[in-house]
């Protein structure tokens, strides 16, 4: 009853590929996110949607997109992949996004993460 | 941007003893939580907590939002309380969550 997955756990690949990591939520929820894991842990937000609509974009290089098929799916897709994009990249979703209210007071869960090793 | 402080960086128990763990916050927040990324990298959530005191068996958490700081306690540590501890925050709309530098916790037997 994971409530949050990834796949894959592990993705090791070379310099200049493409690869795609996807999650899923089963919790009902309508915001998922994007989280990036450096090799200091230190965490940062990459992307957030909301009911399938880009809502947060921190100033990413557009070698990423994310793409929400439906609200419990978000995949991240990679192009010409770097060494610097070596890390833990997480999922994670709450119900509220904070768009309404004007203020977000929700918890957030997050996936088991994919460690991404580019060579 | 809002600033979140962890401290102190690293933190080493022995089983059974206790421990404070504080994050500190540059602006006023409407959304706290704490997390525990254990040694396999799982990101586990403690607690959601913006004001006030929860508890949760050996783990308690106190924030106090006029002072911008939240406190979280480890009783009777175990070695399974090992990994970091990070606080996360969100400040003012929409839902990024601003993460602490994290707390580094090795808990020996």
């Amino acid at each position: 009853d994971t409530a949050v997955s990834q796949t894959p756990k592990y993705l090791v690949t070379q310099m200049g590929n493409d690869k795609s990591i996807k999650c899923e939520q089963n919790l009902g929820h309508d915001t998922m996110y994007w989280y990036k894991q450096d090799s200091k842990k230190f965490l940062k937000i990459m992307f957030s949607y909301n009911n399938k609509e880009l809502i947060i974009n921190e100033t990413v290089p557009n070698r990423f997109s994310p793409k929400s098929p439906d609200k419990a799916h978000l995949n991240l897709h990679i192009n010409s992949l770097e060494l610097g994009d070596s890390a833990v990249y997480f999922c994670a979703s709450s119900q509220e996004s904070g768009l309404l209210a004007g203020t977000y007071t929700d918890t957030q869960y997050f996936g088991p993460g994919t460690r991404l090793t580019v060579l | 941007g809002i600033q979140v402080e962890q401290s102190p960086p690293d933190l080493i128990l022995q089983e059974g003893a206790n421990s404070t763990l504080r994050c500190n916050f540059s602006d006023s927040v409407n959304n706290l939580q704490w997390f525990h990324q254990n040694p396999w990298g799982q990101l586990i959530n403690l607690f959601y907590i913006p004001s006030g005191t929860k508890q949760n068996g050996r783990l308690s958490a106190t924030t106090v939002a006029t002072e911008r700081y939240s406190l979280l306690y480890i009783s009777s540590s175990q070695t399974t309380d090992s990994g970091v501890y990070f606080c996360a925050v969100v400040s003012g709309g929409y839902n990024k969550l601003i993460f602490g530098a994290g707390t580094r916790l090795a808990v020996h037997p």
